[in-house]
């Protein structure tokens, strides 16, 4: 399969324990997206990188979430001190054209719940 | 603030019904709109991209329009596959990479 590849698919946590999601990209795509979801919302944006850079960060990213996309290949997003608030789909996607990045390859995501 | 609101939120239609989804946006100056299936437990999946006003595109049993101020995606005879929501998402024209704007969806269930 070459699509995009998230890990783990569910996560069970406690309030206040750190979370890390992994994020493996259709290879060569450059670029890098991750998107949250709720429970009857569309996907709102988080961040993304072209290549190892992080360009964008929404203003929904508090100082608790961390994104990294070492050597421009796979990407993690860290929860630290989880709240009941961040339980959401996490979804990563890619692109591989800067002019058309619109057509997002999404990934199936990654489910936190926080208990 | 780019925005984008669909309607209905939730559609059923008969097998073989043809109906409209309705996506409405407003965007400090559109670069793209794009329209994307979800089903259940997965991640969106791209279906087509708009530039401008009067563009369509097909694919299948859908069409998608668009028009200055909203977008339509035309469903024709629908089939129980056919079940699932559909997101629209616009793209505003900046000197950098803007992300998506996303609408709440649009949950079609299409009943045998």
């Amino acid at each position: 399969d070459t699509g995009v590849s998230q890990n783990p698919r569910h996560k069970i946590t406690k309030r206040g324990q750190n979370v890390t999601f992994r994020c493996d990209p259709i290879s060569e795509h450059n670029r890098l997206y991750w998107y949250r979801q709720t429970l009857g919302q569309g996907p709102e944006f988080l961040t993304y990188f072209q290549n190892e850079a992080q360009l964008e960060k929404s203003r929904l990213l508090s100082d608790r979430f961390s994104a990294e996309r070492p050597k421009g290949s796979f990407s993690t997003l860290e929860i630290q001190r989880t709240e009941q608030g961040d339980s959401a789909m996490y979804l990563c996607a890619s692109s591989p054209r800067a002019e058309n990045t619109g057509e997002l390859f999404f990934g199936e995501g990654s489910r936190l719940t926080v208990l | 603030e780019d925005q984008v609101t669909q309607s209905p939120e939730a559609l059923r239609l008969q097998e073989g019904e043809s109906s409209s989804l309705n996506c409405s946006y407003t965007v400090s100056g559109l670069r793209g709109l794009f329209w994307y299936r979800q089903d259940p437990g997965k991640g969106p999946e791209f279906l087509f991209t708009l530039y401008s006003a009067g563009e369509e595109k097909e694919k299948e049993r859908l069409k998608a329009t668009l028009t200055k101020k909203e977008s339509f995606l035309h469903i024709t005879a629908p089939k129980p596959e056919d079940s699932a929501t559909y997101l629209c998402a616009v793209q505003a024209w900046t000197s950098g990479n803007t992300p998506l704007v996303f609408g709440k969806g649009t949950r079609l269930s299409v009943i045998a």
